[in-house]
């Protein structure tokens, strides 16, 4: 099963920062939490990965919060080409189950005109 | 940077057929991954190998499931006597390392008549 927990669905106006949240309260040291994106018809794209630190790139803004129990992905000027399921993963990349990405059922993000 | 490439991107076939779906990977990246994915469901994880060695595999991929990569780059998904219950999209994904994120190709979609 998956170890995170994500709203279902969220809107956000064309133009805002679209906050995304994750929590993954039951997170041990050795995972990373990571994020992808799927439009529809389409496969998973990577967004962005961490462990501890915030992280940014030319997509998105990840934030984690001292505990390490949840996360925020920010989209910080969302266009309707944002529109996706979105979903935040933990993973232990140095376990036993080396290959594993396991998705929940994600948040589809609506952005709105 | 070519991406994730998956041949076909359908297939039609009626129940009992062998169907066989092909993955090219990025270049150089020596971790290959098999998704499923069903309607309205986050992938789930079949497969993945490490150069020509399959390493870690699902209990979702039954005898009928069978994956190759025999020479480390392209990989093949094998399926036999095919039900109705294996329509979904077949997904692909590689990566360099454990830790450096996995790209997917866009899937296969296959449909058992």
């Amino acid at each position: 099963d998956a170890k995170t927990t994500q709203p279902p669905s969220m809107d956000c106006a064309e133009g805002r920062a679209a906050n995304l949240p994750c929590n993954h309260s039951t997170i041990s040291g050795n995972e990373y939490v990571y994020w992808y994106r799927q439009i529809h018809s389409q496969g998973p794209q990577y967004i962005i990965h961490g462990l501890k630190n915030n992280e940014t790139n030319e997509m998105a803004s990840l934030i984690i919060t001292e505990d390490r129990k949840s996360s925020t992905l920010i989209l910080p000027h969302a266009t309707l080409r944002d529109t996706a399921v979105y979903y935040c993963i933990v993973r232990d990349v140095y376990g036993g189950s080396q290959g594993n990405l396991i998705f929940g059922k994600g948040t589809k993000l609506s952005v709105k005109p | 940077d070519t991406g994730v490439s998956q041949n076909p991107r359908h297939k039609i076939t009626k129940r009992g057929q062998n169907v066989t779906f092909r993955c090219d990977p990025i270049s150089e990246h020596n971790r290959l991954y098999w998704y499923r994915q069903t309607l309205g469901q986050g992938p789930e994880f079949l497969t993945y190998f490490q150069n020509e060695a399959q390493l870690e595999k699902s209990r979702l991929l039954s005898d009928r499931f069978s994956a190759e990569r025999p020479k480390g780059s392209f990989s093949t998904l094998e399926i036999q006597r095919t039900e109705q219950g294996d329509s979904a999209m077949y997904l692909c994904a590689s990566s360099m390392t454990g830790v450096q994120p996995q790209h997917f190709g866009d899937g296969t979609r296959l449909s058992i008549l």
